[in-house]
């Protein structure tokens, strides 16, 4: 059974960082490329970042460019999400999901969802 | 970037069917995929590339999808109470940008 576990989430302030963590299992992780998507309270999905099955490509949201970063280690089959420059508005709940492909392009969607890991920025 | 528009909610009366639909102007030439979610759970795929049912969903044969120019459509035949839930549509391009549409949410009378 495939399953993904998010970590690391926590309150932080404004300007802080943390550092989420997706513990992948059930598949040939490296095979996959792996995504973040948050959901902040009552609202909706966002897409936040990708990262292809190799890890050499990477893909981030607008609003996150630049103070987000992703990577992923296949040895262990996890993929991190490093979030600096934190706003209150990326207060969320942080998904972790599974593309059905190695790489990130035209048909890229979410096959299986984690549980999600909560985020808290507060001013 | 790109927007997709879904109707905030939808309401049907058991047994009937629920249509929500999905506007854009990128579903001329990308796919779109459906997720539900129910409270406090994480999104499920319900159908993918358009039209695909994935494996392993209860109740799948009843969820359905359609593409019609800038709109796609997701329909539920035969709606009960386990399918109230927000329905959202995503679609992705060659640029690996994803985006969601609003949600909808779906009540069942």
């Amino acid at each position: 059974e495939e399953q993904l576990l998010e970590s690391g989430g926590g309150s932080v302030q404004r300007g802080g960082s943390l550092r989420l963590s997706c513990a992948a299992s059930g598949f040939t992780f490296g095979d996959y490329a792996m995504s973040w998507v948050r959901q902040s309270q009552g609202k909706g999905l966002e897409w936040v970042s990708s990262i292809s099955g190799s890890g050499g490509s990477l893909y981030f949201a607008d609003s996150v460019k630049g103070r987000f970063t992703i990577s992923r280690d296949n040895s262990k089959n996890t993929v991190f999400l490093q979030m600096n420059s934190l706003r209150v508005e990326d207060s969320a709940i942080y998904y972790c999901a599974k593309v059905p492909a190695p790489i990130v392009g035209a048909t890229t969607y979410f096959q299986h969802w984690g549980q999600g890991t909560l985020v808290t920025v507060s001013s | 970037s790109y927007e997709l528009t879904q109707p905030p909610s939808v309401s049907v009366s058991p047994g009937q069917t629920a249509r929500i639909t999905c506007s854009g102007d990128s579903l001329t030439k990308q796919y779109a995929y459906w997720y539900q979610q129910k409270p406090g759970q994480a999104p499920v795929l319900v159908i993918y590339k358009d039209s695909e049912r994935p494996s392993g969903i209860p109740g799948r044969e009843r969820f359905s999808g359609s593409s019609s120019g800038t709109t796609v459509t997701l329909s539920i035949t035969g709606v009960q109470a386990e399918d109230e839930a927000d329905y959202y549509c995503q679609s992705s391009d060659s640029s690996g940008t994803l985006a969601f549409g609003g949600g909808t949410k779906l009540t069942v009378l």
